[in-house]
């Protein structure tokens, strides 16, 4: 069972540029959540998707992102525009669906990340 | 006050001696997480806690829901723990995460 796949693992861009980070859950994973890591600094809630749906997008900047959890395919996390303060790791994390939980109760399993460099 | 707070914030020890992480948070929370994030930059969840101790291998998790404290404690530590212990909670609603500054161990042969 593999495990959460990001892709790319790293990724350059100029500034003005799109990027576009894709994140495949553990098979049998309903849920997807990004966070973002800014250098030397705390990982940050960006955003919580279930397949077609936006949770919980309260920690995502009110410009520029964007993300979605298609019926098929991986969840893409898209940043139009970029600048040089978006450059960061940006992790992605699944977890199954619990039914009737919060999604706080289930553990989650994060992907390797994705380095973003803007120029 | 950060809503999530550890300590300590760096931490050296040598190898096989005891250690312990400490995580404080202020807000109501329905789970609290344990995340070991390695040099490299990947991310391994440990535990996740909503009452009383966990235990796996040589690690062990405490939580105290009324004072709003939990610990990460490591027995016979090796250099192969070294790594970044973050602490992460989950609000009642469950949905939002916030997390710790995360603490810095460095376990010395």
């Amino acid at each position: 069972n593999a495990g959460v796949m990001q892709n790319p693992r790293h990724l350059v861009r100029r500034r003005g540029q799109e990027a576009r980070l894709r994140c495949s859950p553990m098979k049998g994973h309903s849920h997807v959540y990004w966070y973002r890591q800014l250098p030397e600094e705390g990982l940050k809630f960006m955003v919580y998707l279930q397949k077609e749906n936006i949770i919980d997008e309260s920690g995502m900047p009110k410009e520029r992102f964007s993300a979605e959890f298609p019926k098929e395919g991986p969840s893409i996390l898209r940043i139009q525009q970029v600048v040089r303060g978006d450059s960061a790791a940006y992790f992605c994390a699944s977890s199954p669906a619990t039914s009737g939980r919060p999604s706080g109760y289930n553990e989650q399993f994060f992907g390797p990340g994705t380095r973003l460099t803007v120029l | 006050k950060n809503e999530v707070e550890q300590s300590p914030q760096n931490l050296t020890a040598q190898e096989g001696e005891f250690i312990t992480i400490n995580c404080s948070y202020s807000v109501g929370i329905s789970a609290l997480h344990w995340l070991q994030q390695h040099p490299g930059g990947g991310i391994v969840s440990l535990f996740m806690l909503s009452s009383g101790k966990k235990k796996h291998g040589r690690l062990i998790a405490t939580i105290n829901i009324q004072e709003k404290h939990s610990s990460l404690h490591i027995t016979a530590s090796h250099p192969r723990d070294s790594a970044v212990y973050i602490c992460a909670v989950a609000d009642n609603y469950g949905q939002n995460f916030v997390f710790g500054p995360g603490t810095r161990l460095s376990v010395l042969p």
